[in-house]
């Protein structure tokens, strides 16, 4: 059972901006840092943001994260086919003193 | 550049254990946190505790504690996942990661994964 809800799909046109959201509450988000993956079917997810708002090495600037409170959103602009996929956030939950990951969103290049 | 290497697919019957595999190929874990999170067919990702070989010491989510181990093998750059009695949802696809940032979430490595199984 995810504790951080976004939303089931999102879709967009090549070059479009996609954003994604990821609402959680004071004992996870609004205490620690929010993670987000890219998952393609049928291979491991990929780190694409981190501590908020940080790009590992060889993710593109057109990727970015922000974080507001108890929510968090990632933005992937000049969306290209190579998108197509799931996303999902993480942040460490204070409470369940684990982490927990969103419900993630699927993205659909049209 | 790290890599982690999991062990191949395994069908275990329910009340049994499975024992899985993470290896470092082209380096060591040094003090990084290895992280294990599983994926049900269809179904989003779970984690399911973390664990510091140089110190073999980790944490799990509450509702594995009683039935998760994990342990390393420093010769060999290995560290392992033991989940007990298992059930049919237990089924999964099962990774390691290994953490950027302690155990903050951020997973930069990942194994390929390990399909796990559970069917009389």
């Amino acid at each position: 059972q995810s504790v951080l809800t976004q939303p089931p799909s999102e879709s967009g046109t090549p070059g479009q901006t996609v954003s994604i959201s990821c609402s959680g509450s004071v004992s996870n988000i609004g205490s620690n840092a929010v993670n987000w993956y890219q998952q393609i079917p049928g291979t491991a997810p990929k780190l694409l943001i981190y501590e908020d708002n940080q790009r590992p090495s060889g993710v593109p600037e057109r990727i970015s994260g922000s974080k507001s409170g108890t929510s968090a959103s990632l933005a992937i602009s000049g969306l290209k086919s190579e998108d197509d996929a799931e996303y999902f956030c993480a942040a460490w939950d204070d409470t369940m003193d684990g982490l927990v990951f969103g419900t993630g969103t699927k993205v659909t290049v049209l | 550049q790290v890599q982690l290497v999991q062990s191949g697919a395994e069908v275990q019957k329910p009340g049994s254990s499975v024992k899985v595999s993470c290896k470092a190929s082209g380096g060591t874990f040094g003090s990084h946190v290895l992280t294990w999170v599983r994926q049900a067919p269809g179904q989003g990702l779970e984690w399911m505790g973390g664990f510091i070989p140089s110190v073999a010491t980790g944490n799990s989510a509450q509702k594995f504690q009683d039935r998760v181990t994990f342990s390393a093998e420093d010769s060999t750059n290995t560290v392992y996942m033991e989940l007990s009695s298992l059930r049919s949802d237990d089924t999964a696809v099962y990774y390691c990661a290994r953490g950027l940032l302690g155990m903050s979430g951020a997973f930069d490595v990942w194994g390929q994964g390990t399909m796990v199984t559970v069917s009389s």
